[in-house]
């Protein structure tokens, strides 16, 4: 039982916009910056998205991420076949003073 | 570039222990800290723990509190994770990655992946 909480699964076709939710409590994202990864399939994560709506250099600005209260979201736009992936979000709890991770939400271009 | 190469894919008996390196190169190794993450087989990503390379201080998941051990040794730039007492439900890949420090808890750069089976 992962402390976040993300869809298992999402999807969408070629060129939509699709959005991944991650909720959590006033200890974790309601305190901290939220961070997101993107697994392709038996690779390494890779940064995505970190305090909250920040894109790393190389990151397609089709990628976005937004946090309210003790919940955040990530959109894509413009949806690619290559966003095929595992998205996790991420965070830090202050009442376990740990790193915590959602279950995950694999994202499937129809 | 920032690279962080892993130890070899490791396979343990039950109760063994396991030591999994990660070498970082391509950037000033005490200027971050590294942390430890990993992942079952089809299942989601875990934190198991912080070192800070410069002082040594390190942070352990609740969970692995006990059996596990995370070791720096900065003229090699290279971090360690020892687990002990493997079971079977510890089989992941465990995965080193580097993080900003003070107070930012993102992980920019990650190995790319040590596989520890644990099987009779």
């Amino acid at each position: 039982q992962s402390v976040l909480t993300q869809p298992p699964s999402a999807s969408g076709t070629p060129g939509q916009r699709v959005i991944i939710s991650c909720s959590g409590s006033t200890s974790n994202i309601g305190s901290s910056t939220v961070t997101w990864y993107q697994q392709l399939p038996g690779t390494a994560p890779k940064l995505l998205i970190y305090s909250n709506n920040q894109r790393p250099s190389g990151v397609p600005d089709r990628f976005s991420g937004s946090k309210s209260g003790t919940a955040a979201s990530l959109a894509i736009s413009g949806l690619q076949s290559e966003d095929e992936a595992d998205y996790y979000c991420a965070a830090w709890d202050d009442n376990l003073n740990e790193g915590v991770f959602g279950g995950g939400t694999k994202l499937t271009v129809l | 570039q920032v690279q962080l190469v892993q130890s070899g894919a490791e396979v343990k008996k039950p109760g063994a222990s396991v030591k999994v390196s990660c070498k970082a190169s391509g950037y000033t190794f005490i200027s971050f800290y590294m942390h430890w993450v990993r992942q079952a087989p089809g299942q989601g990503l875990e934190w198991m723990g912080i070192i800070n390379p410069t002082t040594g201080n390190i942070r352990y998941a609740q969970k692995f509190q006990g059996r596990v051990t995370m070791t720096t040794d900065t003229s090699t730039s290279t971090v360690s994770m020892e687990l002990s007492s493997l079971r079977s439900g510890d089989t992941a890949v465990y995965y080193c990655s580097r993080g900003p420090g003070s107070g930012k808890h993102w992980f920019d750069f990650w190995g790319q992946g040590t596989l520890v089976t644990v099987s009779s």
